[in-house]
């Protein structure tokens, strides 16, 4: 595509529910970034995938939170058993791969836990 | 790892002023990029920029990474040049995450 797309837009979700976000990067590229951005805060990073290679889980903030990239292409960030302190923007980013590539981010999904 | 600290953290203009934003990190960095934050969340790409200097419109950047800093000039603001700028690296060694600094938020008036 033109650009990352990420769905939805915005989620509204009750405590203790599971959500699925999606993230469809440019097409050909081969690196996936997921952030999250609290109000009024800057990105922190959740996970990284590279190819076919296992992802960098290193900044998921918990168990209850997974991701998978399916065929090296669209990823899809889960959370489990949703908690208010969730509630976050959640931002995807893709690149090109290799070291120090240019990344490119979608409009993020607004995730309301109430 | 890698510390990224952005300067000023808050900064209010009249509309035609001139800016210049701060961005210094603590190791060496194989990739520096620029993004403006608009207020709707979006991230928009500005500068690609390990080094030298790249100008756009009104906007330009250097990085000069022997120094471990980046500057970002906004120039004759418009108010459309609101919200957060984000200064993002890629530490050397290999890395592939890009590490951010925490923001300027730029206020313009008109």
């Amino acid at each position: 595509g033109a650009g990352v797309s990420q769905s939805p837009s915005n989620k509204v979700t009750e405590k203790g529910k599971d959500v699925e976000l999606r993230c469809d990067p440019i097409s050909g590229h081969t690196a996936l970034y997921w952030y999250r951005q609290s109000l009024g805060q800057g990105l922190e990073f959740l996970i990284y995938f590279q190819g076919n290679s296992a992802p960098d889980k290193s900044g998921l903030p918990s168990d209850r939170f997974s991701a998978e990239r399916t065929g090296g292409s669209v990823s899809t960030l889960t959370i489990q058993r949703t908690q208010q302190e969730d509630s976050a923007v959640y931002l995807c980013a893709s690149s090109l791969g290799g070291v120090g590539t240019e990344a490119f981010f979608g409009q993020g999904t607004r995730l309301t836990v109430v | 790892g890698i510390q990224v600290e952005q300067s000023p953290p808050d900064l209010i203009l009249q509309e035609g002023a001139n800016s210049t934003l701060r961005c210094n990190f603590s190791d060496s960095v194989n990739n520096l990029q620029w993004f403006h934050q608009n207020p709707w969340g979006q991230l928009i790409n500005l500068f690609y920029i390990p080094s030298g200097t790249k100008q756009n419109g009104r906007l330009s950047a250097t990085t000069v990474a022997t120094e471990r800093y980046s500057l970002l000039y906004i120039s004759s603001s418009q108010t459309t040049d609101s919200g957060v700028y984000f200064c993002a690296v890629h530490a050397s060694g290999g890395s592939y995450i890009p590490t951010f600094g925490r923001g300027t938020s730029l206020i313009v008036h008109p």
